[in-house]
């Protein structure tokens, strides 16, 4: 069974904080990752995608991939509260047919205070 | 920027009952899927639809679903014989290979 892993939360920082959000996977041959933010009752929203290890960065949003430790992370510079949001993290799974399919972890809730 | 778009956006039905969830995909785009979340848990993959065919379904996807791509535009997910436990946020999405994938805004699906 493929899984994604992360801390629940909440995680609370205070505005202009670094807030930094992890994700373990136990697919080793996932090459596609992506973090997408979810407001209460909203759809994902894509927020940054990764496809090699290091450093992928995109305004405040940097995404970090170590696949030897199959391991994923979202720093946000400068919070505010607006990125108050629960960040999902997915993996792209591909099976023997070639076909894909994201798998999702339960994602951390963030709340940014002002 | 393109989108991809679902109806309806809130959707009550009574035990039983069939429903059809509608969505248009990215035009340009080639592979489709259905995707749930039950309340607090984590967005489940239902089904991927490619070349007019079901390319791969979950051990949820059962026979009470069915998904259809009728006219070129749309791609509807049919549930024959709703349950209690099917009440739960439905996402489409849509992607061209090897990208990202991009979600509708979600029908919220509530059985009574």
């Amino acid at each position: 069974q493929k899984e994604v892993e992360q801390n629940s939360g909440p995680l609370s920082v205070p505005e202009g904080a670094i807030a930094s959000l992890n994700c373990t996977y136990s697919d080793r041959v996932s090459q596609s990752f992506f973090w997408y933010r979810q407001y209460s009752g909203k759809s994902p929203e894509l927020i940054m995608s990764i496809y090699s290890n290091g450093d992928k960065e995109d305004g405040r949003f940097t995404a970090q991939l170590n696949k030897a430790s199959q391991y994923v992370s979202l720093l946000i510079r400068d919070s505010q509260p607006s990125d108050s949001a629960t960040y999902l993290c997915a993996v792209d799974s591909v099976n023997a047919g070639n076909n894909r399919k994201l798998i999702w972890g339960l994602g951390t809730s963030l709340a940014v205070n002002p | 920027e393109p989108e991809v778009t679902q109806t309806p956006s809130h959707q009550v039905t009574q035990m039983g009952q069939e429903v059809i969830l509608r969505c248009v995909p990215i035009s340009n785009h080639l592979y489709f899927y259905w995707y749930r979340q039950i309340l607090g848990q984590k967005v489940e993959f239902l089904v991927s639809f490619y070349n007019n065919e079901i390319s791969e379904k979950s051990e949820i996807f059962d026979d009470q679903f069915s998904v259809e791509r009728p006219d070129g535009s749309n791609f509807t997910l049919k549930i024959r014989s709703t349950k209690l436990e099917d009440s739960a946020m439905y996402f489409c999405a849509s992607t061209a290979a090897n990208y990202g994938y991009t979600f509708g805004s979600g029908t919220r699906l509530t059985v009574v």
